[in-house]
């Protein structure tokens, strides 16, 4: 069965570090989503995006949060200038087509700002 | 705005024990409601969802059925098994918005004993 791949599964950074988190989705899907778990909390929704541009994001994505498809395959967080509080899960999802409405996750990169 | 409220956890339930996560949430509209699942070290995957008012979803012997009149959707399963403890969470699709966004619970930790 297809699956949403992420890269790497944990990454250690220092605050300040510019970390980009990668994600493989199912290959026919056409929505993208990034989302994060801060330990002990809830899955919160950061960015959707379709057809090479951001469809929606929430407060959490800031000017040091961006976004790219590079290649058509693979899916980029790029978070710019880490802080202590980016340290968290990070999940990958997709999604196809819309009006289906089940995201596909992958397992997640567990980033730790230090 | 929309949300949704899962039971605290853990829950600690024996083999063979009932399961009832409670899960009620808040949206305009008519959201579509879901149940993931995550087990340690994994990501999320879907377990079963429902799109209309009185709709029962079920998979793997876990059922929910869509409550309109007490905007619920309580997780049940009639006899638990050891493989089942993973953490349990309660969405919505982010009904109004540009995309279908999942917005999610806390998070409910079942343990089961042998």
């Amino acid at each position: 069965e297809p699956e949403v791949t992420q890269t790497p599964s944990h990454q250690v950074t220092q605050m300040g570090q510019e970390v980009i988190l990668r994600c493989v989705p199912i290959s026919n899907h056409l929505y993208f989503y990034w989302y994060r778990q801060i330990l002990g909390q809830k899955v919160e929704f950061l960015v959707s995006f379709y057809n090479n541009e951001i469809s929606e994001k929430s407060e959490i994505f800031d000017d040091q949060f961006s976004v790219e498809r590079p290649d058509g395959s693979n899916f980029t967080l790029k978070i710019r200038s880490t802080k202590l509080e980016d340290s968290a899960m990070y999940f990958c999802a997709s999604v196809f087509p819309k009006t289906q409405e089940t995201q596909y996750f992958g397992p997640g990169t567990r980033l730790l700002v230090l | 705005g929309n949300s949704v409220t899962q039971m605290e956890g853990p829950v600690t339930l024996s083999e063979e024990a009932f399961l009832t996560i409670n899960c009620t949430y808040t949206a305009t509209g008519y959201p579509s409601l879901f149940w993931y699942v995550q087990y340690p070290g994994e990501g999320l995957q879907l377990l079963l969802k429902a799109t209309k008012a009185d709709d029962k979803g079920s998979n793997k012997g876990f059922e929910a059925t869509y409550r309109k009149e007490t905007t619920s959707f309580h997780l049940e399963k009639g006899s638990v098994q050891v493989s089942d403890s993973a953490v349990y969470f309660c969405a919505l699709s982010g009904y109004g918005g540009a995309t279908n966004k999942l917005i999610f619970g806390t998070g409910t930790l079942l343990a089961v004993q042998p």
